[in-house]
């Protein structure tokens, strides 16, 4: 157990609609990444998040957005869903000074 | 742009040695990981290394890292079924703490008993 909640574990949308996906980063742990998995593009940055401010964007899609609270979890929201987007998604947390990102279990997204 | 390659499959026999290579293009990489996936599981970090060093070892693990030839290799030592799932070498930039990882697509090691 890394430490790292993720919820809901697995969730099945239609295309078109909104999904939110949500993360508890280890305990003082400030850094939350977003990772996505699927099939043809493998494992991917999202985005990074520091202390509640945005530190660095990957691939995401302009459809897809991410905020991280002032309690430090965070939540990805993927909006216009398309069948494309289904895939794995992982949170990931680092403490402040340290090199090792913790990843969570992961959400399955499914979008039908 | 960044990238990091690995073969797909590696297959051992138990008890033999498994070494899993990998060749990254960014020569300014700051941390080189290797990360472990079980089947419907997450990704455990496995052992990390820093850019400056040559070689890791965590008990059965060994890392090694050639600089010049960008390239990074996994050594498990002793290779039991447990060891089973698809191992991801990953690369980090640690520039003004923007760190997000690019992954390889993940070496799948198989046991042949």
């Amino acid at each position: 157990d890394s430490g790292v909640t993720q919820t809901p574990k697995h969730l099945i949308t239609a295309t078109g609609q909104r999904v939110t996906l949500r993360c508890s980063p280890r305990s003082g742990d400030l850094s939350v990444y977003w990772y996505q998995q699927s099939l043809d593009q493998g494992l991917q940055f999202l985005i990074q998040y520091y202390n509640g401010e945005e530190r660095a964007k990957g691939n995401i899609l302009e459809r897809f957005s991410a905020q991280q609270f002032p309690d430090l979890h965070s939540e990805l929201n993927l909006s216009s869903l398309e069948l494309g987007d289904s895939a794995l998604y992982f949170c990931a947390s680092k403490t402040s000074g340290l090199y090792e990102q913790y990843f969570g279990p992961g959400t399955r997204l499914t979008v039908t | 742009g960044e990238d990091v390659e690995q073969s797909l499959f590696l297959s051992v026999r138990e008890g033999d040695s498994s070494v899993i290579n990998c060749t990254y293009t960014d020569s300014s990489s700051t941390y080189l990981y290797w990360y472990k996936q079980e089947p419907g599981a997450g990704l455990q970090l496995l052992t990390y290394i820093f850019s400056n060093m040559d070689m890791k070892q965590d008990q059965r693990l060994t890392v090694l890292l050639n600089k010049k030839d960008k390239h990074l290799s996994l050594r498990i030592a002793d290779t039991q079924t447990g060891d089973s799932a698809i191992y991801f070498c990953a690369e980090s930039y640690s520039g003004g703490g923007a760190d997000g990882l690019t992954f390889g697509k993940g070496t799948h090691l198989i046991i042949q008993p």
